[in-house]
């Protein structure tokens, strides 16, 4: 049974910091794995999708890597502003389900 | 418009009550996903459609039953539900299933009394 495991669970960093957010996953046989964020009471908004023969993808200021025979994802966020303050979900697809870890909360303080 | 809109966004009910929630994608999309999202726990995958047809029934009660009469609306009957199963109950689509990004609605926050 896929396992997906998030870390750490919450984090405060000061404006303008650069950051990583690690996500593992004890399956690594998938299609792929997205990065998702979620404000309090929301729905999620899909960031990044990286499909599983792929090394990473990026969007603006967010790089996401896979290694999928490690079983690891990492999430970059550069330059970090308080508006980025949401829970980041790491999700991997196998067949026609999203197997999520238990997210990230994140705190950018200004 | 929205891509994936959900109703109500707010829902109280007492256990013996029948509801249900409903889910409205614009996207063109033909995979539907209901999802089930409790305090301090993952998201849970409850029941995928592709095409209209139920593919995934992820082990979830039978007071839970979903409808999906087209491509872009899908419902969650909910009858003598438990405390247990107050939580945020989100709706996704995706183009298809297998390796396609799944867009997510707002959510319906239910609370059973």
């Amino acid at each position: 049974k896929q396992e997906v495991t998030q870390i750490p669970a919450a984090l405060s960093v000061p404006e303008g910091e650069n950051l990583v957010l690690n996500c593992s996953f004890t399956d690594s046989a998938i299609y792929n794995l997205q990065w998702f964020r979620q404000d309090p009471g929301k729905g999620l908004t899909s960031l990044l999708l990286i499909q599983s023969s792929q090394r990473e993808q990026t969007s603006g200021r967010l790089n996401a890597s896979l290694d999928k025979s490690s079983g690891r994802s990492t999430l970059y966020i550069a330059a970090s502003q308080p508006g980025d303050s949401a829970t980041y979900l790491c999700a991997v697809s196998q067949g026609n389900k999203l197997v999520f870890g238990a997210g990230t909360i994140l705190r950018v303080k200004s | 418009e929205t891509g994936v809109t959900q109703t109500p966004r707010h829902l109280v009910m007492g256990m013996t009550n029948k509801k249900s929630l409903k889910c409205e994608q614009h996207l063109g999309h033909n995979a539907m996903y209901w999802y089930k999202q409790s305090a301090k726990k993952p998201l849970e995958l409850m029941f995928v459609y592709n095409f209209k047809e139920q593919t995934e029934n992820n082990s979830v009660p039978s007071r839970f039953s979903p409808e999906c009469p087209n491509s872009s609306h899908l419902f969650l009957h909910l009858h003598t539900l438990q405390p247990e199963d107050s939580a945020l109950y989100l709706c996704a689509s995706s183009l298809m299933v297998d390796q396609e990004t799944q867009y997510f609605g707002p959510g319906t926050r239910l609370l059973v009394l």
